[in-house]
């Protein structure tokens, strides 16, 4: 049971729009920045948002974060089939003193 | 370009020590700006970060392991390292190293990440 809530899987069509809600707590997300990390198959996590809303260089920028209390959501536009993937919240607990991560969302392009 | 390489034994007995080095290329630990971890991924899916270490040696544990784990560096050859000891079945996961560029703990977030090694415990 990870501390941070997302929802198994979402789905869109090429082309269309998605987000990816990631759930948690005053103890994390409500007192720290959330960042997101995409995993394509058989490969390992990459940093796509960080400080809530920020892209690193390099990422799209059809890929944007935004937060609001104690939740943090991720939009995808313009999908494409490469976007497929896992795609994981983490944040700060302080009530845990540590880095904790959210389930991860299966991202299906139809 | 940064890149992070993880290597040592696929395969630990349990209640033995896992033991993973993770090479650095392109940054150097000693330059002090960011903090290096370790996360691991069990099988079904989930992420769960070990800790950090900074370049003078300080250490930052997950509580939840806190007991077991013992992270290392070496300056002088730009690696750093991970011991986690009394493993069992359930220590089992593909483990990663990362490095944290943050200023604080609550700004945390990993960059780039090494391709991760799979380490079985199973005797």
């Amino acid at each position: 049971q990870s501390v941070l809530t997302q929802p198994p899987s979402v789905s869109a069509a090429p082309g269309q729009k998605v987000t990816i809600s990631c759930s948690g707590s005053d103890s994390n997300i409500g007192n720290s920045y959330v960042s997101w990390y995409q995993q394509l198959p058989g490969t390992a996590p990459k940093l796509l948002i960080y400080d809530n809303n920020k892209r690193p260089s390099g990422i799209p920028d059809r890929f944007s974060g935004s937060k609001s209390g104690t939740s943090a959501t991720l939009g995808i536009t313009g999908l494409q089939t490469g976007d497929e993937a896992d795609y994981f919240c983490g944040t700060w607990d302080r009530g845990l003193s540590a880095v904790v991560f959210g389930g991860g969302t299966k991202l299906t392009v139809l | 370009q940064v890149q992070l390489q993880e290597s040592g034994p696929g395969l630990v007995k349990p209640s033995q020590t896992l033991s993973l080095t993770c090479s650095v290329s392109g940054d150097s630990i000693s330059r002090g700006r960011h903090y290096w971890s370790w996360i691991r991924q069990h099988p079904v899916k989930g992420l769960e970060w070990l800790g950090f270490i900074y370049y003078s040696g300080t250490t930052y544990y997950n509580p939840s392991l806190k007991s077991r784990v013992t992270m290392s560096v070496d300056t002088s050859n730009n690696h750093f390292s991970l011991r986690l000891n009394s493993v069992t079945a359930a220590d089992t996961a593909v483990y990663y190293c990362a490095r944290a560029p943050m200023t604080t703990v609550t700004t945390v977030n990993f960059d780039p990440w090494g391709q991760g090694t799979l380490v079985t415990v199973s005797s």
